[in-house]
């Protein structure tokens, strides 16, 4: 299947600081890419979508001013936590589909943030 | 909420099929049936994936019954390496957004 990497895959941070984390398509152009937070022993939750040079479109509850998301090519989007704090910490899951209403959605491998 | 119901949790015995079950009775008709699985710590893995007819590829087989309401998804040779959450998902049509239930916790036991 077609491949998604995050990057990094596990960052430490102090309480105040932003995070960056990223997420590319290695051999598809990604029309759509989904942000998804996971916290232990629960199931995936959908943060937002990002279409390629357009605004994502975020779930209800998720701030949107404090956590960015860029997807400026067919190949990279972005998520920044902006001042993180601990109740940040959590597996952040991205993935990526392309344009044709079957394609499949692949997953990146998860980016772990503990916010001290 | 997620469009699937799965139960929580499984066991199997190794080398046995392994048969997880899903109902997605509100399916319209031209949404897919998706299959996704997580080994812990890691981002889910694809399996399979269908929409009328029965699919079958080197990881798994997919069953949709007739009137699309549910469908099965069967390991023939189930494995330790196969213990982990398994995603029945229908994604939603005109955006594709994915909401993830809760899964199966597949347990492959010796």
């Amino acid at each position: 299947g077609a491949v998604v990497s995050q990057h990094p895959s596990r960052v430490i941070c102090k309480s105040g600081t932003s995070v960056k984390i990223e997420c590319r398509s290695l051999d598809f152009q990604a029309t759509t890419m989904f942000w998804y937070r996971q916290f232990p022993k629960q199931s995936l939750m959908l943060m937002a979508t990002s279409n390629e040079g357009s605004k994502a479109t975020y779930e209800q509850g998720v701030e949107k001013d404090k956590f960015l998301i860029n997807h400026a090519s067919l190949t990279l989007s972005t998520l920044t936590v902006t001042s993180a704090h601990p109740e940040d910490s959590s597996f952040y899951i991205c993935s990526a589909r392309g344009a044709r209403g079957a394609d499949t959605q692949y997953f990146g491998p998860g980016t772990r943030l503990t916010v001290l | 909420d997620a469009k699937t119901t799965q139960p929580t949790s499984m066991d199997c015995a190794e080398g046995r099929a392994a048969n997880l079950p899903c109902n997605h009775s509100t399916i319209s008709g031209n949404e897919y049936v998706y299959w996704y699985r997580q080994i812990h710590s890691q981002g889910p893995q694809y399996i399979i994936h269908g929409l009328k007819n029965n699919e079958t590829n080197e990881m798994a087989s997919l069953i949709i019954t007739e009137d699309r309401k549910s469908s099965t998804l069967i390991l023939p040779h189930a494995t330790l390496r196969d213990t982990a959450v398994y995603y029945c998902i229908v994604p939603m049509t005109g955006g594709f957004k994915t909401i993830f239930g809760a899964g199966t916790r597949l347990f492959v036991k010796a």
